[in-house]
């Protein structure tokens, strides 16, 4: 069974750094993209970027680029996504998820992140 | 970059009701990489349907996707209690993007 596992809420301060992770389980993890996906408080789904834990091939969304950092550790199954200086409008929930053939069958459970001072 | 415009914003039902969810891209995608989803608050979205029309293993076959170009239907031919949510289209090109979503909610 394919499990994608995220690490657990988080609460910072503007300006701090975070990184989250998603640790895949169950399937070949190098072998499949995994997605970012935000969710901010009321609104839609939107797709952050992407990365192929095999080569670390890494893509983002126009919304996003410069702004998130997405990684992964092949050797232990698990992709992360990191901010160096959060700002209170990156309160949201991030989903992980793997990539198939342009869709996403597996989700991680999400993480919130809150931003306030 | 492709934009997903889904219509309704919202569209009140009754159970029993067929549902019709519009998905239009701003230009002509291939349908092997248009996707629709189940999110309901609190979980994680669920995958219905990928290359447009077909239904993922396990999805009751109320449900269903069809179109090509740039318009889409996701269409639910009997609402049942737990399929009050939002449903989103979702394209993946050279980036991803996802449609803002239609709320099916309850009359």
């Amino acid at each position: 069974e394919v499990q994608l596992m995220q690490s657990g809420a988080e609460v910072k301060k503007p300006g701090e750094s975070l990184r989250i992770s998603c640790q895949g389980s169950g399937y070949s993890f190098s072998r499949y993209w995994i997605a970012w996906v935000r969710q901010m408080p009321g609104k839609g789904l939107e797709w952050m970027g992407i990365i192929f834990p095999d080569d670390a091939d890494t893509r983002y969304g126009p919304s996003f680029e410069g702004h998130v950092t997405i990684s992964a550790d092949k050797t232990i199954s698990t992709a992360y996504l990191q901010w160096n200086s959060l700002k209170a409008s990156d309160t949201a929930t991030y989903y992980c998820a793997r990539h198939r053939a342009g869709d996403l069958p597996d989700w991680g459970q999400g993480t919130l992140v809150t931003v306030s001072s | 970059e492709i934009v997903l415009t889904q219509s309704p914003g919202t569209l009140s039902l009754s159970p029993g009701e067929r549902a019709t969810l519009s998905c239009r891209a701003s230009q002509s995608v291939d349908s092997t990489y248009l996707a629709w989803y189940q999110h309901k608050p609190g979980q994680a979205p669920r995958l219905l349907i990928y290359g447009a029309s077909t239904r993922v293993i396990g999805i009751p076959d109320r449900f269903s996707g069809s179109g090509s170009g740039t318009d889409f239907t996701l269409t639910i031919s009997r609402l049942e209690p737990e399929d009050f949510a939002v449903y989103y289209c979702q394209h993946y090109g050279s980036t991803g993007t996802f449609g803002q979503g239609t709320k099916v909610d309850i009359k």
